[in-house]
């Protein structure tokens, strides 16, 4: 099984839809969690961050569900501009070192 | 404040070949982590660099090697390259080994052929 999964989609919604992505995770002592956005054939960057229960950003809302081991991401109101891959990243720690593990990304594609 | 800034931008390269990407940390950032992308894959990580030092390590053989140097920037050096090795190379800095604040680099994207 993989540290980090999601589903690849990709998710195809017409403008002002509601779309919601899911991940799920293994390692139950991870704490934070964050979702980062990458457009096509450039760096990832961080969109949002969950340490506790949830988190909101205006259209955007994580929440963590701890028991079940997964976080999900919903967006509202969907904007061509929301179009882009979303990938789930927990960090993980080994000694000194803290690095993230990626999941594969869940491509969007919002639709006029 | 500068962010981080990754050389070259694309890169071609023949099996067997030797290939340096280069990365200039963010100003104020002394730990720098380098992962690779292979297309429809989510970034894998490679090894981080902490005070000139190797700092953890994943999956990767040998011939993926590094250096940081005291202004904090990095090299990745891969030998011997192969088909495979095609991929997007991203750099990430941030403040400390265990910081969340990771900044990341536009990345290198290498082909080999």
């Amino acid at each position: 099984r993989k540290e980090v999964e999601q589903d690849p989609g990709p998710f195809n919604v017409p403008e002002g839809a509601t779309v919601a992505f899911n991940c799920t995770y293994s390692n139950s002592a991870s704490q934070s969690f964050f979702w980062y956005r990458q457009d096509c054939r450039k760096e990832p960057k961080l969109l949002m961050s969950v340490y506790s229960s949830g988190n909101e950003d205006g259209r955007f809302t994580a929440q963590l569900n701890r028991a079940s081991q997964y976080i999900s991401l919903l967006i509202r109101d969907s904007k061509l501009s929301d179009s882009a891959t979303y990938l789930c990243v927990v960090p993980r720690y080994g000694g000194a070192t803290n690095k993230l593990i990626f999941g594969t990304g869940t491509l969007l594609a919002v639709q006029p | 404040e500068t962010g981080v800034t990754q050389s070259p931008t694309h890169l071609i390269k023949t099996r067997g070949q030797q290939v340096t990407l280069r990365c200039s940390s963010q100003s104020g950032h002394n730990t720098v982590s380098w992962y690779q992308q292979a297309l429809g894959q989510g970034p894998q990580f490679i090894f981080q660099y902490y005070r000139e030092e190797e700092n953890g390590r994943g999956n990767f053989p040998p011939r993926f090697s590094g250096l940081q140097f005291p202004n904090y920037s990095s090299e990745l050096n891969v030998n011997a390259l192969e088909l495979d090795d095609s991929a997007l190379y991203l750099c990430a800095s941030s403040l400390e080994s265990v910081g969340y604040g990771y900044t990341f680099g536009s990345g290198t994207r290498l082909t080999v052929v």
